[in-house]
């Protein structure tokens, strides 16, 4: 069965300073989604990344795929206010798509 | 940009009584989806839907069902809510291809 873990769970960070979150997923899969959820809010499409090596960036948001190491992250450079959210991590077919249980993020000045 | 819209946002509603969500999307997505997500906590998938008359249980028990009648419109109904229930319900839709899935803002379901 697939599983989806997410570290760290919950993240405190000043603004300007990096970070990474991570993405672990037990068994093979091409392709990883990123989404953000702000509190009460639906989830937003951050990342759609489809094979070893895929790269994105918007924005201070960095995502990548090691499709071999099943792991993805999720790079924040210079953390703003705004991107205070939870994001998650999802992997697998459509049918079936497991959700990391999500990063809390939460940008201070 | 995504259309995918669900009725009602909010609901209370008492033990007993029958509810359909619904979830509708404009964008000719074949693939529908209904999760579940309790809050500050991870989606589940309750229902799925690869076109009309196509419907399947997700990885989550729920007693509740699901139709397809038209490409754009996915209902959820639960015959007789219990307080269990009381939950956000999120539909989301995607296309072939990259199956990126897009969400609907949600119904927050509150059952006494």
């Amino acid at each position: 069965e697939l599983k989806v873990e997410q570290n760290p769970l919950f993240l405190s960070m000043q603004e300007e300073k990096n970070y990474t979150i991570y993405c672990n997923y037990s068994t093979t899969s091409d392709r990883l989604y990123w989404y953000r959820q702000d509190p009460g809010k639906s989830l937003e499409s951050l990342f759609v990344l489809l094979s070893n090596g895929a790269v994105k960036q918007e924005g201070r948001l960095m995502a990548s795929l090691d499709t071999k190491a099943r792991l993805s992250t999720l790079h924040i450079t210079a953390a703003v206010h705004d991107l205070s959210a939870t994001y998650f991590c999802a992997v697998g077919p459509h049918n079936d798509m497991r959700f990391g249980a999500g990063t809390r993020l939460t940008v201070k000045p | 940009e995504a259309d995918i819209y669900q009725t009602p946002r909010y609901l209370v509603i008492g033990t007993g009584k029958k509810i359909t969500l619904e979830c509708s999307q404009t964008m000719g997505h074949d693939k529908m989806y209904w999760y579940q997500q309790d809050p500050g906590m991870e989606l589940h998938l309750i229902h799925y839907s690869y076109g009309v008359n196509s419907t399947e249980k997700g990885d989550l028990s729920s007693e509740s069902t699901v139709s397809r009648i038209r490409t754009e419109h996915f209902p959820l109904t639960l015959e007789s809510a219990r307080p269990s229930h009381t939950s956000q319900y999120l539909c989301a839709s995607s296309s072939s291809g990259e199956n990126e899935q897009f969400f609907g803002p949600g119904t927050r379901l509150t059952v006494l």
